[in-house]
């Protein structure tokens, strides 16, 4: 079975630029978690989406979005960048919501904002 | 407000010696709480949750809801125990359940 898949894998942006990262759950996975993760505050919550529904969002500013479509893939977009966005973002795809089931993780996206 | 703690950012241990790689909660409610690990170059993966009290590579951890504790313990430690370790709490936040994770405790095993 093929794991959690994360597009681009390295992404160099300004700031004031938009990006969007995708994610491709493992197969019949119908629940995508985002997170962001850096040195310094570790790994956080951004927002979980199921059956194309976001079921919770962390604490991150609006300029933080995200989608999902009906196969299951999540795309995540990140408007008005800033140097602090710099970061590697992590999917990770469930069977069940978060809460309940294993989670598993893809390799992630490295974004860095000049 | 749902907060996990690992009060150690780096823990080097002998081979053959135990471990114990600590974890602190913060939580209201019931909490359902996990063990991921990252080895080098490899993803994060789920090592181990409290409710299935399994032992997996043989590492335990037992939830102490009188201390808010779920740490991580195993009797010899190996050199391919060498890894980051993330202690993460699933509780309800402003909405669903969601997975709060420790700032994590990267283990060294000194050959």
């Amino acid at each position: 079975k093929a794991g959690v898949t994360q597009t681009p894998r390295y992404l160099i942006k300004t700031r004031g630029q938009q990006v969007t990262l995708s994610c491709s759950p493992i197969s019949g996975h119908r629940s995508v978690s985002w997170y962001q993760q850096t040195p310094g505050q570790g790994l956080q919550f951004l927002f979980e989406y199921f059956s194309e529904t976001q079921r919770n969002k962390g604490n991150f500013p609006g300029r933080f979005s995200g989608r999902q479509f009906s196969n299951s893939r999540s795309e995540m977009n990140v408007s008005t960048l800033e140097l602090g966005d710099s970061a590697l973002y992590l999917c990770a795809s469930s069977l069940g919501t978060s809460g309940s089931s294993e989670q598993f993780f893809g390799p992630g996206t490295r974004l860095t904002v000049l | 407000a749902q907060r996990v703690t690992q009060p150690e950012k780096l823990l080097s241990v002998f081979k053959g010696a135990p471990v114990e790689l600590k974890c602190n909660y913060s939580y209201s409610g019931s909490p359902e709480l996990f063990w991921y690990v990252q080895y080098s170059r490899q993803r994060l993966q789920l090592l181990l949750r409290h409710i299935s009290r399994e032992s997996i590579k043989g590492f335990t951890a037992d939830l102490n809801k009188g201390e808010t504790s779920f740490h991580l313990k195993k009797p010899f430690a190996q050199e391919e125990d060498s890894a980051m370790y993330y202690c993460a709490l699933s509780g309800r936040g402003a909405g669903s359940y969601q997975l709060t994770f420790g700032k994590g405790t990267k283990l060294s095993v000194i050959p």
